[in-house]
């Protein structure tokens, strides 16, 4: 069965402190890599998507990058509104659904 | 453009009343997917629809649930004889097509007394 792992559960920075999150997937042909930010009591709201082995998206202090088994979200000199649940997401190459991860929960402390 | 409108954001249903949750996709995106979410925990598929057709209900519990996408209209999530173990947020989320990103609405938060 498809799987999207995603490490570490829980992460606590420093402002200014650089760090990486992973997202690790299990699927025969991958049709999509997503990643999403999620604020409590809110939905998720989209950031990227990697199609393919060596690509890099970037938006702010947000980094990703994709290789054949694992997905990283770079995020440097975090600030404080950073703070929020990243999430990541493969397509099912079959039915196209979404399969998600269970996310890392990022605090970044003033 | 108006994003993935999901209403009511809140409903507080009695065990054995039914809950409807209706979604809006944004406009031209005709691919629509109902997930669920517990307290710290991530987003469980239920169901994935195209304009009058299911997809994939791999996640949908069989019994009390249902879900359809009109020609016209909102998709409908109906959940028959609420339990208390069906409280939860339920997102909906809409893509253009398959193969491409999907947005999310913000979510109903059922409450089952």
């Amino acid at each position: 069965e498809d799987q999207v792992t995603q490490s570490p559960e829980a992460l606590r920075l420093q402002e200014g402190e650089s760090s990486s999150l992973n997202c690790s997937y299990t699927v025969s042909g991958l049709r999509g890599l997503f990643w999403y930010r999620q604020d409590p009591g809110k939905g998720p709201e989209f950031l990227f998507t990697l199609y393919s082995a060596g690509e890099e998206k970037e938006k702010e202090r947000l980094k990703a990058t994709l290789t054949k088994k694992e997905s990283f979200l770079h995020i440097t000199a975090p600030k404080p509104e950073d703070s929020a649940t990243y999430l990541c997401a493969v397509q099912d190459p079959g039915t196209y659904k979404y399969i998600f991860g269970t996310g890392t929960r990022l605090k970044v402390l003033a | 453009n108006a994003g993935v409108m999901q209403n009511p954001r809140h409903l507080v249903r009695r065990r054995g009343q039914e809950a409807r949750l209706r979604c809006s996709p944004m406009k031209g995106h005709s691919h629509v997917y109902w997930y669920r979410q517990l307290p710290e925990e991530g987003l469980k598929f239920m169901v994935y629809l195209q304009k009058e057709n299911i997809i994939d209900e791999s996640g949908m519990p069989k019994e009390r649930f249902s879900a359809e996408f009109p020609k016209e209209g909102p998709s409908i999530l109906r959940i028959q004889q609420v339990v208390r173990g069906d409280s939860a947020a339920y997102f909906c989320a809409s893509s253009e097509g398959s193969g491409t990103e999907a947005f999310f609405g913000q979510g109903t938060r059922l409450t089952v007394v």
